[in-house]
């Protein structure tokens, strides 16, 4: 089944740029979604179609893909950023839903 | 607002039937181009998706879970269950059940419920 790849953890200064990647065979044929759970909340979706933003989640997160990454961005990190992140996708030739394994976001 | 609630036992005994509910407020079940679907999440893991549902009834689940898995729609009382039968302790998880957008993306979620399976 389709495998999609994030690191474990990630860490980030206040006001830096953190870069969360999302590494899956031939992930730019697929849309891929990231979503932001923060300790005892449950998921909230921060960016689909592999780069729109729901409302109200801040231009300061972004989506994007490149090769066989599709990255998340967080621009000018904040402390309540913290959180862990998850990427999603569809994996059409098994017909199910695939997340990652999440990664866990340090603001330090 | 759309708003997602899960209601359910928050134990089951091994080799039992866990069973759970997802009632939808602020918008019909029945609306076109959405699935419904039910995600969990074991202590201190990941996500994983367990399955979905239409309104209409046509359902598909995680291959993983498939011989275990019913997914069902009430579109009169806009709920949707899921059962999942001969459950371990492998299947203690919070529950979660969301919305399933066009593009297969989850959203919102409900505030996800603790199963745990134990005697």
């Amino acid at each position: 089944s389709y495998v999609l790849t994030q690191p474990p953890s990630v860490s980030v200064a206040p006001g830096e740029t953190a870069r969360i990647t999302c590494e899956g065979n031939n992930i730019g044929s697929k849309i891929v979604h990231w979503y932001q759970q923060k300790p005892g909340q449950a998921p909230v979706l921060v960016i689909y179609y592999n780069s729109d933003r729901p409302s109200g989640i801040p231009e300061r997160f972004s989506g994007s893909k490149s090769g066989n990454t599709a990255p998340l961005t967080i621009s000018r990190a904040e402390a309540g950023d913290e959180a862990d992140y998850y990427c999603q996708a569809w994996d059409s030739s098994s017909g199910q839903a695939v997340f990652g394994g999440g990664t866990k976001l340090t603001v330090l | 607002q759309l708003q997602m609630q899960e209601s359910g036992p928050g134990l089951v005994k091994p080799s039992e039937t866990l069973s759970l509910t997802c009632t939808v407020s602020g918008d019909s079940i029945s609306r076109i181009s959405y699935y419904w679907g039910w995600i969990r999440q074991p202590p201190g893991k990941g996500l994983e998706w367990i399955g979905s549902v239409y309104y209409s009834g046509s359902s598909y689940y995680n291959p993983s879970l498939e011989s275990r898995v019913t997914i069902s729609v009430d579109t009169f009382k806009n709920q949707f269950s899921l059962k999942l039968n001969s459950v371990t302790a492998a299947d203690t998880a919070v529950y979660y059940c969301a919305r399933q957008g066009s593009g297969n993306w989850f959203d919102p979620w409900g505030h996800g419920t603790l199963v745990t399976v134990s005697s």
